[in-house]
């Protein structure tokens, strides 16, 4: 079975410019969660989706990330325009309901 | 607000000695409880978890945890680490449901020497 996969793996963009990182699920995982680590920091949610519907988005960090998650399988996150404390870490995440979260093994951003 | 603190950043040890990580969180409702582990270069893996039952839970790869309630704490434990076991540690927990979010510590690296 294939895990979490996210692309790319790194991304290096300059400020005010925009990117898009991808999270493919496990197949059938109908909950997918987004996470950040920024250096130093602890990893902290962003968002959950259940299947194509957002659950919970309290922790974006403001109106420059958008996530989608079309027909409730691969999701994408996108800053536009970036800046430089976007740079960090972007997990993915998914489960099965009441089940463990399975983890990407992340997107590194650096905003130059 | 939730938050889990480790205890502490880096440890270092040598190859057989003894593997304490502490983690405390602020949370007084039901907890589910997660230790991951993140091997260099590697994805996040769950180590271990506790939902309910005997507070004392077993892992893979010879790791495991209490979940002592009164202390609000779920140290990890390993009597003999290996050069293998180097890697950052995370506790987290989760409350809000089984689908709710994780609420990680910062970390703790491990270093092992051979």
């Amino acid at each position: 079975e294939a895990g979490v996969t996210q692309f790319p793996s790194h991304s290096v963009i300059e400020k005010g410019q925009t990117v898009t990182l991808r999270c493919d699920p496990i197949s059938g995982h109908d909950n997918l969660y987004w996470y950040r680590r920024v250096m130093g920091k602890e990893i902290k949610f962003l968002l959950h989706f259940v299947k194509e519907s957002k659950q919970d988005e309290s922790g974006m960090p403001n109106n420059r990330f958008l996530a989608e998650r079309t027909g409730g399988t691969y999701s994408t996150l996108k800053v536009q325009p970036a800046e430089l404390e976007d740079s960090g870490v972007y997990f993915c995440a998914s489960s099965q309901v009441g089940v463990i979260q399975y983890f990407g093994a992340g997107t590194r951003l650096s905003v130059l | 607000a939730q938050s889990v603190s480790q205890h502490n950043h880096h440890v270092i040890l040598s190859e057989a000695a003894s593997l304490e990580l502490g983690c405390n969180y602020s949370y007084g409702g039901t907890v589910n409880l997660f230790w991951y582990v993140q091997y260099p270069g590697q994805h996040l893996q769950l180590l271990l978890k506790y939902f309910s039952g005997d507070p004392l839970v077993k892992g893979i790869k010879g790791f495991e945890a209490e979940f002592i309630k009164s202390k609000f704490s779920f140290n990890l434990r390993k009597p003999s680490v290996q050069w293998s076991d180097t890697a950052e540690y995370f506790c987290a927990v989760r409350s809000g449901g089984s689908q709710g979010n994780l609420i990680f510590g910062k970390g703790t690296k491990l270093s092992v020497k051979p």
